[in-house]
């Protein structure tokens, strides 16, 4: 399995531009979520999915959008983008039968808004 | 009053030292407790995790949990360079219908030779 992947790594983006950062899982997780990490700032839920075709806010959703058409894919959106949204995203997923809640993360994009 | 508080740190140990790194939280409902580490550049893995209170050991690594003092910890024996990253605690009420986490804001460690 290769667990949770995100594309791409890396990316520079001019202010205003748009852009997808994707996120793909083959564990057959219901669950997915997307977080930004800022330094020293912990990870900040952006928005989260319980299953294809739900999606629902977090903690900090101003500016992005995502959708979840397949249980395997969760893509974030970026729209008209700012310098406040240079940071780290990260896309995590757990089961629904998970009592801990475990989640597992991707690698990570790193973003940065000029 | 944020729900997960944790100082970030930065944390600069000698190797062989012990480390404590702790977490305070407000949310007496929160059931499963976890420490995730991160390297650098990486995503974060999850390290330990324990259910309500007590203690739970693995190699070096020692989680305790103790609700009365909506206090958690997690001790590193004999610290490696290896060990060096951030580490961030993590909780959930558990068993709920979105699976969500609560994160701290991370320590940063670093361990020197």
């Amino acid at each position: 399995n290769a667990g949770v992947t995100q594309t791409p790594k890396f990316r520079i983006l001019k202010i205003g531009q748009s852009m997808t950062l994707q996120c793909t899982q083959d564990m057959n997780h219901n669950y997915m979520y997307w977080y930004r990490q800022d330094p020293g700032m912990g990870l900040k839920l952006i928005y989260y999915s319980v299953g294809a075709g739900i999606t629902d806010k977090g903690e900090v959703p101003n500016g992005y959008n995502v959708s979840r058409s397949t249980t395997e894919d969760f893509p974030l959106r970026l729209e008209l983008a700012a310098p406040s949204q240079t940071s780290v995203y990260f896309c995590a997923s757990t089961h629904r039968q998970a009592r801990d809640n475990e989640q597992f993360f991707g690698p990570g994009t790193r973003l940065t808004v000029l | 009053q944020k729900e997960v508080e944790q100082d970030p740190g930065p944390l600069s140990v000698p190797e062989g030292a012990i480390v404590s790194l702790n977490c305070t939280y407000s949310n007496s409902a929160f059931q499963y407790f976890m420490w995730y580490r991160q390297y650098s550049r990486k995503g974060p893995e999850l390290l330990m995790y324990t259910y309500s209170s007590g203690n739970k050991e693995d190699g070096r690594f020692t989680a305790q949990v103790d609700k009365s003092s909506k206090y958690i910890s997690l001790f590193i024996r004999d610290s490696q360079p290896s060990d060096s990253a951030t580490y961030l605690c993590a909780m959930s009420i558990g068993s709920s219908n979105t699976g969500k986490l609560i994160f701290g804001q991370g320590t940063t460690l670093q361990v020197k030779p």
